[in-house]
């Protein structure tokens, strides 16, 4: 079946742009998380969604990234104003029950702020 | 200290190599744990679970040392499709899940 698909995959913003990153997750998986990744490093977690409801936001970086899904099922990363340190490998990951176990990975998004 | 460190490498290794990577956690109130494999520009996949109790699947094999605060994986008979990062993973509760910077290796012919 389909896996987690990602939109775009690669962005280039200039600085102060506003961005926003897709992730469709696996049809069906309740949790959905977002991270994201530095060249060399591991995946740093963003944030994570059961089903709509955000419950934890603890790594998002600042107050310009906001993250969101509506209906349970795509979600959006939204990062306004962007920086130079926000360029990164964005990742979405869903798994299908209520724990972060067994997450399935998107094939991210690069964003490149110039 | 970082929650979860691991040894960057890279670790060079020939086809046949056994090889095994650490990875040490600070949280002594961390309850589960897991390998996951990351190619080069590609997404990172789950490796493989570990148990207290040991995990071995195939060539790989996963051990938690809860005493010491470290998980480690051993690969036996390496192969070149082997040469990825790894990447361990714990958690402490709750749904953040904490990657450690991961450990390159390469399998040379």
């Amino acid at each position: 079946g389909a896996g987690v698909s990602q939109s775009p995959r690669y962005k280039v913003a200039k600085r102060g742009q506003d961005v926003a990153l897709r992730c469709d997750p696996i049809s069906g998986h309740v949790s959905l998380f977002w991270y994201q990744q530095a060249l060399g490093q591991g995946p740093e977690f963003l944030t994570y969604f059961q089903n709509e409801a955000q419950l934890d936001k603890s790594g998002l970086p600042s107050d310009r990234f906001f993250a969101e899904r509506p209906e349970g099922s795509v979600s959006t990363l939204k990062i306004q104003r962007t920086q130079q340190e926000d360029s990164a490998v964005y990742l979405c990951a869903s798994s299908p029950g209520l724990d972060p176990y067994e997450q399935y990975f998107g094939p991210g998004t690069r964003l490149t702020v110039t | 200290r970082k929650e979860v460190e691991q040894d960057p490498g890279p670790f060079n290794v020939p086809e046949g190599a056994t090889v095994a990577f650490n990875c040490t956690y600070s949280n002594s109130a961390s309850q589960s744990f897991f390998w996951y494999r990351q190619d080069c520009r590609k997404e990172p996949k789950l490796l493989m679970s570990v148990y207290s109790s040991g995990n071995e699947d195939g060539r790989f094999t996963a051990q938690l040392n809860r005493a010491s605060q470290y998980i480690s994986l051993l690969i036996r008979d390496s192969k070149l499709s082997d040469s990825a990062t790894y990447l361990c993973v714990v958690y402490t509760g709750g749904f953040k899940t904490i990657f450690g910077a991961g450990t390159r290796l390469f399998v040379k012919a």
